[in-house]
């Protein structure tokens, strides 16, 4: 069972919605990533959160936008999304971002369909 | 910053053992890791190796990193159908806030 739990596990919504994806770690972890995977290739990095502050984002279109509330939680939520953005949307946490690299440990991911 | 590359696609037979294969341009990595992703699911971390290790056993999983060949494999012993997914090896330099390069992915199949 993973210990990063993502919600929803799918979600479809047309070009006009807005939504939100939400993640969530009880390990202690200070560090959380969202990542967009396209059916078989790997994640591609899109933010990072280090102590709850942005600290990354790899050019990522602000139709989405991340939020990290608390140390826990991690939401990315959606708006005007194109089919292109139809993918997996996986969070990952690790211990921190900041010193070295770290073991990071990923959800299940949300499974998004853009209509 | 890090290129990963590994071979795409591994068919072996149940209760062989499997070895997957990635090579890694930065010899700055503070760990390198073998994720697992099953069909539907998220990755999994398997394991990962300090940089400053050789060979890290754990079960049936076998870590060997050759530093001076920049080469990173993973053994699976007595492989089993459960074990049929994509395999992907990452490494990260050591000031990367987080950013991990992934290669592209191993098809592990496994065969009765």
């Amino acid at each position: 069972d993973t210990e990063v739990t993502q919600t929803p596990k799918h979600l479809v919504m047309g070009m006009t919605n807005k939504k939100s994806l939400k993640c969530e770690q009880h390990m202690g972890h200070r560090a959380m990533y969202w990542y967009k995977q396209k059916a078989k290739k790997p994640p591609e990095l899109m933010f990072v959160y280090s102590y709850e502050k942005l600290s990354i984002n790899e050019s990522v279109p602000s139709r989405f936008s991340p939020e990290c509330p608390n140390s826990s939680l991690l939401n990315l939520h959606l708006h005007a999304l194109q089919p292109e953005d139809s993918a997996l949307y996986l969070c990952a946490s690790s211990p921190l971002a900041n010193i070295g690299n770290q073991p990071q440990h990923f959800g299940d991911g949300t499974r998004l369909s853009i209509l | 910053g890090e290129d990963v590359e590994q071979s795409l696609f591994l068919s072996v037979r149940e209760g062989d053992s499997s070895v997957i294969n990635c090579t890694y341009t930065d010899s700055s990595s503070t760990y390198l890791y073998w994720y697992k992703q099953e069909p539907g699911a998220g990755l999994q971390l398997l394991t990962y190796i300090f940089s400053n290790m050789d060979m890290k056993q754990d079960q049936r999983l076998t870590v060997l990193l050759n530093k001076k060949d920049k080469h990173l494999s993973l053994r699976i012993a007595d492989t089993q159908t459960g074990d049929s997914a994509i395999y992907f090896c990452a490494g990260g330099e050591t000031d990367s806030w987080g950013k991990l390069q992934f290669g592209a992915g191993t098809q592990v199949v496994v065969t009765p």
